[in-house]
C-alpha cells in the first residue's frame, strides 16, 4: 500500500521568510496530492491540492509542486504570517475515484512575529 | 453551511462497551474515510469506503469494524473498547471529478475509553 513520508516534523520561521515543507510517496500509482492545515482544535482543511498531471500549481502565498519521477511534492508558503501557524499534512491518493487517502504524519509550523 | 457532521464531540466509555460513532455528509461524495488521530503519529487510516455496503481496511482496522448502509452515513463500530482506542477520531468524504476535486472533514469525536 501507499505509505507517505513528511519532514520536517517543526519547522520555525520568521515573519516574513518562506516555509518548505516535503513529502514522499512510494506507490507510482498515486495521483492526487491534497495538503491540509490544521489549527489547534479544529480540524484539517484543505488549502491546495495537485494531480499528477502537473507540474506545480499556486494559489496566492502557497504553491505545490510535484516530481512524479522522485515521487516527491513540496508546500511552498511565502511570505509567511503569524496566522500560517498550524498543523499541516500531505497526503496522497491512488486507485482513481474509489482512493485510498493516506496522510504524513505532519508539521508544525510556527511563524515568529 | 453544514458539509460533514458526526455524532458526538465528546464521549466517554467504559472498556468493553460496544460504541457507535457515525458520520453524515450531505454532498454525494463517494469516498468516506474514518481517521484516528494521535500526537506524533499524525492521521491514521482505520477504514474507507467507496460505495455503499463497500469498505476496505485502512492501516490500523483492528478492534474496529464499519458500515455504509446509505451513501450520506458511513458508521466506525468499536466492539469492546480498550483503553488505547482513546483518541480523537476523524470522519473525511472525497470526491474525485477529474480537475475538480472536494474534500471535507467532520468535526471530530474525542473518545475517552476508562
Amino acid at each position: 500500500g501507499e505509505n507517505v513520508e513528511q519532514h520536517p516534523s517543526t519547522l520555525s520561521v520568521q515573519e516574513g521568510d518562506s516555509a518548505v515543507i516535503k513529502c514522499t510517496y512510494s506507490d507510482s500509482a498515486s495521483n492526487y496530492f491534497p495538503w491540509y492545515k490544521q489549527e489547534l482544535g479544529k480540524r484539517p482543511q484543505l488549502i491546495i491540492d495537485i494531480r499528477s498531471n502537473v507540474g506545480e500549481k499556486k494559489d496566492q502565498r502557497i504553491a505545490v509542486t510535484l516530481n512524479k519521477t522522485a515521487k516527491h511534492f513540496s508546500l511552498h508558503i511565502t511570505e509567511t504570517q503569524p496566522e500560517d501557524s498550524a498543523v499541516y499534512f500531505c497526503a496522497a491518493i491512488n486507485g482513481g475515484s474509489q482512493g485510498n487517502l493516506i496522510f504524513g504524519k505532519g508539521t508544525k509550523l510556527s511563524v515568529k512575529p | 453551511d453544514v458539509k460533514v457532521t458526526q455524532s458526538s464531540r465528546y464521549l466517554v466509555k467504559r472498556t468493553g462497551e460496544k460504541v457507535f460513532l457515525e458520520c453524515v455528509q450531505d454532498m454525494d461524495h463517494e469516498n468516506m474515510f474514518w481517521y484516528r488521530q494521535d500526537p506524533g503519529l499524525g492521521l491514521r487510516l482505520i477504514y474507507f469506503s467507496y460505495d455503499v455496503k463497500m469498505k476496505e481496511k485502512g492501516d490500523i482496522p483492528e478492534g474496529y469494524s464499519v458500515s455504509r448502509e446509505k451513501k450520506e452515513r458511513f458508521s466506525l463500530i468499536l466492539e469492546s473498547a480498550s483503553t488505547n482506542q482513546t483518541s480523537m477520531y476523524l470522519c473525511a468524504t472525497l470526491l474525485l471529478a477529474g480537475a475538480y476535486n472536494e474534500q471535507f472533514f467532520g468535526p471530530g469525536t474525542r473518545l475517552t475509553v476508562l
